[in-house]
């Protein structure tokens, strides 16, 4: 059965770096979207992207944040400048097509801003 | 924008007893209810959705509910078993053609079978 997968894992980054966070989305898929997961907190809505731009994003997705999707298979998600306050798990997803909302997810980046 | 809340955070059931989870909206445009199951370090895996269109949808031992006058739906699963232990996440959004695809998730329910 296809999968979203996502690189790395884990993630270790010093306050004030760049990372990029690497998701495949399933191949057929069209939406693709970013969630995060504060330690014991809920799943929070990040960004969503159709059609090589941004559709919706939340207002934590601010201008440190990024999305791309360079090739046909890549989706990336880039944080310019950590914080602290970006430790979490960053979630990858993707559904298929309008009409069809099943987003499926990734097994996550657990991303540690020290 | 949507606000979902989810009752309860805990539930400690024995195994073969059922489990019944409850979660409200806010947005009466939402019409796209999934339910994800998170097990300890890894996604969220989707088990049943419902749209609007829809009131009860069953797939084996779970079920979901949807009232759209209240705005409230439920998740219910059936002769419980210890796999089932997991974190359990309401989520909704608009859905279809909207655009507004985003899904609000509720804040979880851990639940734990006891064998």
């Amino acid at each position: 059965e296809p999968e979203v997968t996502q690189t790395p894992s884990h993630q270790v980054t010093q306050m004030g770096q760049e990372v990029i966070l690497r998701c495949v989305p399933i191949s057929n898929h069209l939406y693709f979207y970013w969630y995060r997961q504060i330690l014991g907190q809920k799943v929070e809505f990040l960004v969503s992207f159709y059609n090589n731009e941004i559709s919706e994003k939340s207002e934590i997705f601010d201008d440190q944040f990024s999305v791309e999707r360079p090739d046909g298979s890549n989706f990336t998600l880039k944080i310019r400048s950590t914080k602290l306050e970006d430790s979490a798990m960053y979630f990858c997803a993707s559904s298929h097509q309008a009409g069809q909302e099943t987003q499926y997810f990734g097994p996550g980046t657990r991303l540690l801003v020290l | 924008g949507e606000n979902v809340e989810q009752h309860p955070s805990t539930l400690s059931v024995q195994e073969g007893d059922s489990a019944v989870i409850k979660c409200t909206y806010s947005d009466s445009a939402s019409n796209y209810f999934p339910w994800y199951k998170q097990e300890l370090g890894k996604g969220p895996q989707l088990i049943i959705d419902i749209r609007s269109n829809v009131g009860e949808k069953k797939d084996q031992r779970i079920a979901v509910t949807l009232n759209k006058t209240a705005k409230h739906f439920s998740l219910h699963i059936t002769e419980t078993q210890p796999e089932d232990s997991a974190v359990y996440f309401c989520a909704a959004s608009r859905g279809g053609d909207t655009g507004r695809r985003a899904l609000t998730f509720g804040s979880g329910t851990r639940l734990q079978v006891q064998p």
